[in-house]
């Protein structure tokens, strides 16, 4: 396959606490990037993405980071809540590779209260 | 709106079995992509259709294949299963490329046994 499958890491938080999730992507030619959010039971629901022609993102608590010269991504969550529980995944396209995302291992995000 | 709509949602199917899973995309959308996830290899992309064509087609035995209808609703086959083959499929639709919004359905969770 052409993702990478490994073991989950875990993150740990309190709740209300800032959580970064980091994901390292593969293809210096991949030009969008999302992050996913799946939930037990669920399929990947969509929290925010970026274009690679940008550095950061912010959405409603959430800010995504990009640098492209290191192939990295971060997702940064303010005050995380119970609710933000789940495993949360990168993924990457090529915008010409039409629908096709490469999806990052994952990390799973328990948030303690 | 009606979001992505995977049915069935749970199936146990025999070694040797073939099956077929469907999915409804969002009314609009034309673009319907198949991933399949486990805990070994996360997620990996399958196929993507278009408009009733094949545009994209991930690294999997010819075992696997899909369709899509004029109304835009596509199908998978997986025939003579493996163990292996136990998953959750995802299916994915967009009105366009992924960067105009790629929305999943809850999955079909297979069961081989």
């Amino acid at each position: 396959g052409e993702s990478v499958g490994l073991h989950l890491p875990t993150l740990s938080v309190q709740e209300g606490d800032n959580s970064i999730i980091n994901c390292a992507y593969s293809n210096s030619a991949s030009d969008y990037f999302i992050w996913y959010k799946q939930e037990s039971g669920k399929g990947p629901q969509f929290i925010i993405d970026i274009r690679s022609n940008m550095d950061k993102r912010q959405g409603q608590r959430v800010t995504v980071l990009l640098n492209k010269t290191v192939k990295h991504l971060s997702l940064q969550i303010a005050a995380t809540q119970p609710g933000d529980s789940a495993v949360y995944f990168c993924a990457e396209s090529f915008s010409g590779g039409y629908n096709k995302l490469i999806f990052g291992a994952g990390t799973r995000l328990a948030v303690h209260p | 709106k009606a979001g992505v709509t995977q049915t069935p949602r749970y199936l146990i199917k025999t070694r040797g079995q073939q099956v077929t899973l469907s999915c409804s995309p969002i009314s609009g959308h034309r673009s319907v992509s198949w991933y399949q996830q486990t805990p070994g290899q996360g997620l990996q992309f399958l196929f993507e259709y278009f408009s009733e064509t094949q545009r994209n087609k991930g690294n999997f035995p010819g075992r696997f294949s899909g369709r899509q209808f004029s109304n835009s609703r596509s199908e998978m086959n997986v025939s003579t299963l493996e163990l292996g083959d136990s998953a959750l499929y995802l299916c994915a639709s967009s009105s366009g490329t992924a960067q105009y919004g790629y929305t999943f359905g809850s999955g079909t969770r297979l069961t081989v046994v």
